[in-house]
């Protein structure tokens, strides 16, 4: 199984300042068709979970471009480059090259 | 519009069964590649099966092999998950979702709101 592990676990961020969250994976996530399937998921309380970037760096469709994703093989980061009170919530990453695997989440909170 | 309805939860004693619905609308569930997720209170998000479009292969996460089914009904756009031998650590949320990774064939990334499903005598 492809295993996701996330770093921070919990990430207090002052409002207008940047945040950064790492996501690792156990064994990297090209898949054979030269695609990397990596997704960013947001978690606002009390909501279902949204995808915010897929295949590592594109934005959803209405998500604001302060997002962003990078990475390659098994190192990604999504970055948030002006943290906003909306952005509160947790962040999940998520493998799609073998069924489906999550890290285990960052909570983003308000200092 | 498109929406995803999860229905069916509630509260059953372990080793019970309890048969989840999603509810599709605004496209044909059938054929896309479709998924069940679950969160444990408090907890992160787990992926717990998916069904493809064409039916199969079904795969199922490890914590809930041989006690889940997933299946669907075409004419009710409707997709199930079938739970048996339920254990208190099955106690979650349960969403319905499509978990997309982007492809040109894929739906966009569509969740229902979850139907929580507690294990506990």
């Amino acid at each position: 199984d492809v295993v996701m592990t996330q770093s921070p676990l919990s990430l207090p961020v002052t409002l207008g300042q940047p945040a950064s969250i790492s996501c690792r994976s156990s064994q990297s996530l090209v898949y054979s068709d030269g695609n990397t399937y990596l997704n960013w998921f947001q978690q606002r309380p009390g909501q279902s979970p949204r995808r915010l970037i897929y295949q590592v760096s594109h934005r959803d469709s209405g998500v604001p471009d302060r997002f962003s994703g990078s990475g390659s093989g098994t190192d990604f980061t999504l970055k948030i480059s002006r943290v906003e009170a909306e952005d509160v919530g947790v962040y999940y990453c998520m493998q799609g090259i073998h069924r489906r695997t999550f890290g285990q989440g960052t909570k983003v909170e308000i200092k | 519009e498109v929406q995803l309805v999860e229905s069916g939860g509630g509260l059953v004693q372990p080793g019970g069964s309890l048969r989840l619905s999603c509810a599709a609308s605004g496209f044909s569930l059938s054929s896309y590649e479709m998924n069940w997720v679950r969160q444990a209170p408090g907890q992160g998000l787990e992926w717990v099966s998916s069904i493809w479009s064409s039916g199969s292969p079904l795969n199922y996460a490890e914590s809930v092999q041989g006690r889940f089914t997933i299946s669907r009904d075409s004419a009710k756009n409707s997709l199930y998950l079938q739970m048996n031998s339920l254990r208190t650590e099955d106690t979650a949320v349960y969403y319905c979702a499509s978990l997309s990774l982007g492809r040109a064939w894929e739906l966009p990334d569509y969740w229902g709101l979850g139907t929580l499903v507690t294990v506990s005598s």
